[in-house]
């Protein structure tokens, strides 16, 4: 029953260095997103992935880049985290028109 | 181009009182609409959803909202607040044929005993 999982849970970087956020699910789903979320600011699409094969950019695509792996995994990378990119980041997973399901995020701070 | 406003950042209420919170779309008519809430240090849930086929939609845990096509409007509704039910909660419509949604900024809702 696991639904959207996303690791790692909790991450601190420093500026300039570079990781990757994983997410994956489990409900053979086609479409897959990034959100970064914000205090006041609300969810804001950062990358998606309407299908296996496919990526297209979002609200706010700078400084990040995604890889659709497999139908099941769509990870989001920071090349040179900036104090900027400090957000908690959500995946989500859903089919088209159909309500997304959401993981528990990761808090990413960058110092 | 398609947008959403949530009035009002924060909310408060008493326990056992109406919880009222606001979302008005932009644009034209929109074929779906979706309310979450965000529970502290988790993922957005989903509430309920609009799909044209009535305009009540009751959602989980007693909330419903009323599509208004007049007004613009897809408010929530909970005629008793419960302490559970403090939570964020966002509005969410597509964005267009993709099926992507844009989220409204959140409505922080506050119950107090």
């Amino acid at each position: 029953n696991a639904g959207v999982t996303q690791t790692p849970k909790f991450q601190v970087l420093k500026t300039g260095q570079s990781m990757t956020l994983q997410c994956a699910q489990d409900m053979n789903h086609n479409s897959m997103y990034w959100y970064r979320q914000d205090p006041g600011m609300g969810l804001r699409l950062i990358y998606y992935s309407a299908s296996e094969g496919t990526t297209d950019k979002g609200e706010v695509p700078n400084g990040y880049n995604v890889s659709r792996l497999n139908k099941r995994e769509f990870s989001l990378r920071l090349e040179s985290a900036a104090p900027s990119q400090t957000s908690v980041y959500f995946c989500a997973s859903s089919e088209k028109y159909q309500p997304q399901h959401f993981g528990d995020g990761t808090r990413l701070s960058i110092l | 181009a398609q947008s959403v406003t949530q009035l009002g950042s924060h909310v408060s209420v008493s326990e056992g009182a109406l919880v009222l919170l606001r979302c008005n779309y932009s644009s034209s008519v929109p074929p779906y609409l979706f309310w979450y809430v965000q529970y502290p240090n988790q993922g957005l849930q989903l509430l309920l959803k609009y799909t044209s086929a009535a305009t009540l939609v009751k959602g989980i845990n007693g909330f419903e909202a009323e599509f208004k096509k007049s007004e613009t409007s897809f408010h929530l509704t909970k005629p008793s607040a419960h302490m559970s039910d403090a939570a964020e909660y966002f509005c969410a419509v597509p964005r267009g044929s993709q099926g992507n949604l844009i989220f409204g900024k959140g409505t922080k809702l506050s119950v107090k005993p």
